[in-house]
Formats: structure tokens, C-alpha cells, sequence
């Protein structure tokens, strides 16, 4: 079954940096969803992304969240100055025809550490 | 505002029984998820429904519009349904809101 794969799974970086993180959504899909959840909490919404642009996004995407599909396979979320808080699991997600006709297919992750 | 609510926050059973695991929330929906969350952290979609009944398996997902209000059922409980349950609503503005997970034990 196709799957929605996320690298890397462990970035570790330095407060003030920058880090990429990577997502190959399943080919036919369409929608793109990025989420986080910081250890302990619930899983938050961070930002949706069709037809090439952000369709949504919450008060967390501020102006150091970016998202981009540079090419037909890649869907990436870039934080530009990390932060402590920026410390957690960040989740990739798609899906064919939006979120209120078809499932979502979620990758494992990339979890974030921020020192 | 959009809120979801999971109950219990903890549940532990013995192999073989009957779970529920209940999701309420307080206005009007597009449709709602039921996640499963793996220790070491992969989510995957069990069911996405907006009215009615859904069966895969030994999972069964219900949802009653009129009372805004979701279960998760599993029948003949196994050791490998432990996991995290997610509850996850859209309340059609295009962001999913998620409740805080019920973490299932099954014990052998």
C-alpha cells in the first residue's frame, strides 16, 4: 500500500537555526496537511496546503513557518529560526479528495529537538 | 468554539474484552477521524465518518449527529490494539481539531 514517508526521522539542531523537514505525500493525492505535537499534548493543526498554495493555517504557523512543494513529489515544512518550543513530533499528512471525502494517510513523523 | 472531547484518558482491560472509547464535541461537523497513535509515534487513519456506522474488522466507529457525539468500539480485545486512540474533528474550516487521546492497554 502506498505511504506517505517523512525524513528525516530525528533532526536535532541548535536554537536559531534553520531546519527543513522533508515529505513525500502518496502521488495521487492532492491535499497536504502538516501537524505537530510536542511531547505530552494532543496533536495541533498546522497548515494546509492545496493546488500549490496554502489553503489554511493556524495561529502557530506564524512567520517562520514556510511550506513549499518544490516538485512534483516533495512537500516540505521549514522552520527559518528555530526556537526551544519548536521541540516536537511534526506530522505529514494527505489525502486524494480533501479531508471531508477521503482519509487522511499520516507519515511516522519527524521529531524535532531543539537545544 | 470548536472543542473535542475524549473519554476516558486511560484505559486498561484484560485480552478479550469489549472497549469504547467516546469523543464528544460541541458544534456542528463536516466529518470526524478516528487515529490510532503506535508507541513510538506513527499515526494511522482507522475511520473517517459523518453519519452513521463504520465497520472494519473488530473496530467498529459510530457517530450520532443530533448529539454530537462519536464512539470507538473493539471487539475481542488483543494485546496489539494497545495504542493511543485520537478522536479528530473537522468542523469544516479546513483544520483538524484533535481531542487528547485515550491511551488503551490490553493485558494479556
Amino acid at each position: 500500500e502506498p505511504e506517505v514517508t517523512q525524513t528525516p526521522s530525528h533532526q536535532v539542531t541548535q536554537m536559531g537555526q534553520e531546519v527543513i523537514l522533508r515529505c513525500v505525500p502518496i502521488s495521487n493525492h492532492l491535499y497536504f496537511y502538516w501537524y505537530r505535537q510536542i511531547l505530552g499534548q494532543k496533536v495541533e493543526f498546522l497548515v494546509s496546503f492545496y493546488n500549490n498554495e496554502i489553503s489554511e493555517k493556524s495561529e502557530i504557523f506564524d512567520d517562520q513557518f514556510s511550506v513549499e512543494r518544490p516538485d512534483g513529489s516533495n512537500f516540505t515544512l521549514k522552520i527559518r529560526s528555530t526556537k526551544l518550543e519548536d521541540s516536537a513530533m511534526y506530522f505529514c499528512a494527505s489525502s486524494d479528495q480533501g479531508r471531508e471525502v477521503s482519509p487522511l494517510h499520516f507519515g511516522n513523523g519527524t521529531r524535532l529537538t531543539v537545544t | 468554539k470548536n472543542e473535542v472531547e475524549q473519554s476516558p484518558q486511560n484505559l486498561t482491560a484484560q485480552e478479550g474484552e469489549f472497549i469504547t472509547i467516546n469523543c464528544s464535541y460541541s458544534v456542528g461537523i463536516s466529518a470526524l477521524h478516528w487515529l490510532q497513535q503506535h508507541p513510538g509515534g506513527g499515526i494511522v487513519s482507522l475511520f473517517m465518518l459523518s453519519s452513521g456506522k463504520k465497520k472494519h474488522g473488530r473496530l467498529i466507529a459510530t457517530i450520532n449527529i443530533q448529539e454530537k457525539h462519536s464512539s470507538l468500539h473493539i471487539t475481542a480485545s488483543h494485546p496489539r490494539d494497545s495504542a493511543v486512540y485520537i478522536c479528530a474533528v473537522d468542523f469544516g474550516n479546513e483544520k483538524l481539531t484533535f481531542g487528547t487521546g485515550t491511551r488503551l492497554t490490553i493485558i494479556p
